[in-house]
């Protein structure tokens, strides 16, 4: 069965830091995996995805990376802006079964001025 | 191209009264899940569908919930005799394909049931 699990589950830093957030899955056998952004009270935004044979994906100041072997994927945000408060949601699609998203408990950024 | 639509984007029902929210997929997607999230909690899956049939319910309560999504109109969801711990968001994704490595969901703005 597969399980997402986020750290850290919150993050406070200064504007202008990178800073990395992690995602691990249990299960290795995924299709893909997708990271969202979540803002209070609202959707979900799809960031990146990650197709299980790929190493990593990039678009602007974010840069996904995945290791299916160690159960990990990272999400890397460089020049940090208070615009990029938010909850982060990795989600892992496993290969087995149907199209089910697992989604980690997120992790909740805050950038101050 | 319109994104994902649902509709009420709020809903407050109280105790026993009967819940239907409304996911309309993106143009040119067949197959509709639907996503429950908790106060403070991740995504939970709920139910997979494509038109007219329900491939994957293991998300599901076993009672007081449906889902369907019919031939024509809407995905629905509904949830009968609503209970406070039914207090949610509640997302529908869709997607243009269910197999192969270029599958992606694309969520809706979601719908806050609130039970009071």
């Amino acid at each position: 069965k597969q399980e997402v699990t986020q750290i850290p589950a919150a993050l406070s830093v200064p504007e202008g830091e990178n800073l990395v957030l992690n995602c691990s899955f249990t299960d290795s056998a995924i299709y893909n995996l997708q990271w969202f952004r979540q803002d209070p009270g609202k959707g979900l935004t799809s960031l990146l995805l990650i197709q299980s044979s790929q190493r990593e994906q990039t678009s602007g100041r974010l840069n996904a990376s995945l290791d299916k072997s160690s159960g990990r994927s990272t999400l890397y945000i460089a020049a940090s802006q208070p615009g990029d408060s938010a909850t982060y949601l990795c989600a892992a699609r496993s290969s087995g079964g149907y199209n089910k998203l697992i989604f980690g408990a997120g992790t909740r950024l805050a950038v101050h001025p | 191209n319109a994104g994902v639509m649902q509709n009420p984007r709020h809903l407050v029902r109280r105790r026993g009264q009967e819940a239907r929210l409304r996911c309309s997929p993106m143009k040119g997607h067949s197959h509709v899940y639907w996503y429950r999230q908790l106060p403070e909690e991740g995504l939970k899956f709920m139910v997979y569908l494509q038109k007219e049939n329900i491939i994957d319910e293991s998300g599901m309560p076993k009672e007081r919930f449906s889902a369907e999504f019919p031939k024509e109109g809407p995905s629905i969801l509904r949830i009968q005799q609503v209970v406070r711990g039914d207090s949610a968001a509640y997302f529908c994704a869709s997607s243009r394909r269910d197999r192969g490595e270029s599958y992606e969901q694309y969520f809706g703005p979601g719908t806050r049931l609130t039970v009071t």
